[in-house]
């Protein structure tokens, strides 16, 4: 099946600094991605859509000037956390999907970020 | 999307058959039944979907009813290593899905 990378796996960062998390689909070109927060024995939480070349959809609750998405190109999308705080300690999961009929739709998760803010 | 529910945890011995179950009676005509796993501290990973018809791959089977209302995912010979959350998800087909997840099943395998 097709693949998908996430860059750090693991981050340690202290209180007030920013942080990004790279998102890439290695063998197939993903016109959507979808970040996810997951806290401990929770469930995944959708934080936003995004589509290649244009703005982020956030779910509401979700700051969009805390957490920014770039998708710049169709293999890959970052997620900055800025300002971070040891609340946003969590695992961070990215999603791509094939936007094609011939692949239906089909939804690829990266392995997750591990963000710990001291 | 159709909501789901799953019994939130489950236990069966190594060796022997998994099966866990998932009610979505309020499914539409056009919704697949898709099952997703997730080890600890990893991201999800797809198992199985379905329309009506049962399925199987090399990693499970997939029992839906005839009304469609409830499925089964079933893993043949549970080892060590399915131990995971297992998510039941009711979705349409096409693009405009937006994925979301609920609580889903942990499921220990003991020796």
């Amino acid at each position: 099946g097709a693949v998908v990378s996430q860059h750090p796996s693991r981050v340690i960062c202290k209180s007030g600094t920013s942080v990004k998390i790279e998102c890439r689909s290695l063998d197939f070109q993903a016109t959507t991605m979808f970040w996810y927060r997951q806290f401990p024995k929770q469930s995944l939480m959708l934080m936003a859509t995004s589509n290649e070349g244009s703005k982020a959809t956030y779910e509401q609750g979700v700051e969009k000037d805390k957490f920014l998405i770039n998708h710049a190109s169709l293999t890959l999308s970052t997620l900055t956390v800025t300002s971070a705080h040891p609340e946003d300690s969590s695992f961070y999961i990215c999603s791509a999907r094939t936007d094609s009929y011939r692949s239906s739709y089909e939804q690829y998760f990266g392995p997750g970020t591990r963000l710990t803010v001291t | 999307d159709a909501k789901t529910t799953q019994p939130t945890s489950m236990d069966c011995a190594e060796g022997r058959a998994a099966n866990l179950p998932c009610n979505h009676s309020t499914i539409s005509g056009n919704e697949y039944v898709y099952w997703y796993r997730q080890i600890h501290s990893q991201g999800p990973q797809y198992i199985i979907h379905g329309l009506k018809n049962n399925e199987t791959n090399e990693m499970a089977s997939l029992i839906i009813t005839e009304d469609r209302k409830s499925s089964t995912l079933i893993l043949p010979h549970a080892t060590l290593r399915d131990t995971a959350v297992y998510y039941c998800i009711v979705r349409v087909g096409g693009g405009s899905y937006i994925p979301t997840f609920g609580r889903g099943t942990s499921l220990i395998v003991h020796p």
